[in-house]
């Protein structure tokens, strides 16, 4: 069965630090892989997906992640965070061809102004 | 107004009792789904549709239930419900390789 694994449950920063959050999935076939995010009371919003091509991808808001396929990895990165930036930020994983979406367990950061 | 509307937004139920959380959206998607949020586990899959015959269960489907009336409704029921059932539930809709959510539902199962 698919799994996602987000290792960082709790991320603190400040503002202007960078910013990488893991991601790992187990799944032997195609997946395409998504970064979703949850401001304070607000519901799931998409941030990034990656279906093909480059494995580097950028989303809304400067962030940016990377599908290392050998490391079956999505690291969610941003070069400077905001205190805006504070949010739940939760990874997914689909199997190519299905529409059924798995997601990891979270992560919550918090950057302080 | 929300593309994906849920209600209650709020509910508050004893143990034991039937609940029913409802979907509805007016995007015009074929394929929905119903997860539940609890802190620290992330969202969980208990059900998903890929149109009204085509009903799946999720990760979690166990004290669950659902009705696809239409394309654009999908209920989550739960039979009777128990305490650990109380979080936040969420429906979706997708296409184009994008998960669209409601507001959330949150039950709490005294």
């Amino acid at each position: 069965a698919q799994s996602v694994s987000q290792h960082n449950h709790h991320v603190i920063l400040s503002e202007a630090a960078s910013l990488e959050l893991g991601c790992n999935y187990s799944y032997g076939g195609t997946v395409n892989l998504f970064w979703y995010v949850q401001y304070p009371g607000q519901h799931l919003q998409l941030l990034l997906k990656y279906f093909s091509g480059d494995p580097l991808v950028k989303g809304i808001k400067g962030f940016e992640a990377e599908f290392i396929k050998s490391k079956f990895s999505f690291n969610l990165r941003k070069p400077s965070v905001q205190w805006s930036d504070t949010a739940e930020y939760f990874c997914a994983v689909r199997s190519s061809g299905t529409y059924k979406y798995i997601f990891g367990t979270g992560t919550r950061l918090k950057v302080l102004a | 107004d929300a593309d994906v509307t849920q209600t209650p937004r709020n509910r508050i139920t004893k143990t034991g009792k039937r609940i029913m959380l409802e979907c509805s959206q007016t995007k015009g998607h074929d394929r929905m789904y119903w997860y539940r949020q609890d802190p620290g586990l992330g969202l969980r899959l208990i059900y998903y549709s890929f149109d009204v015959k085509d009903i799946n269960k999720g990760e979690i489907s166990d004290g669950y239930s659902v009705s696809r009336q239409a394309q654009a409704k999908f209920s989550l029921s739960l039979e009777s419900a128990i305490p650990n059932q109380t979080a936040l539930y969420f429906c979706a809709t997708s296409a184009d390789g994008k998960l669209f959510f409601g507001s959330g539902t949150q039950l709490s199962v005294l």
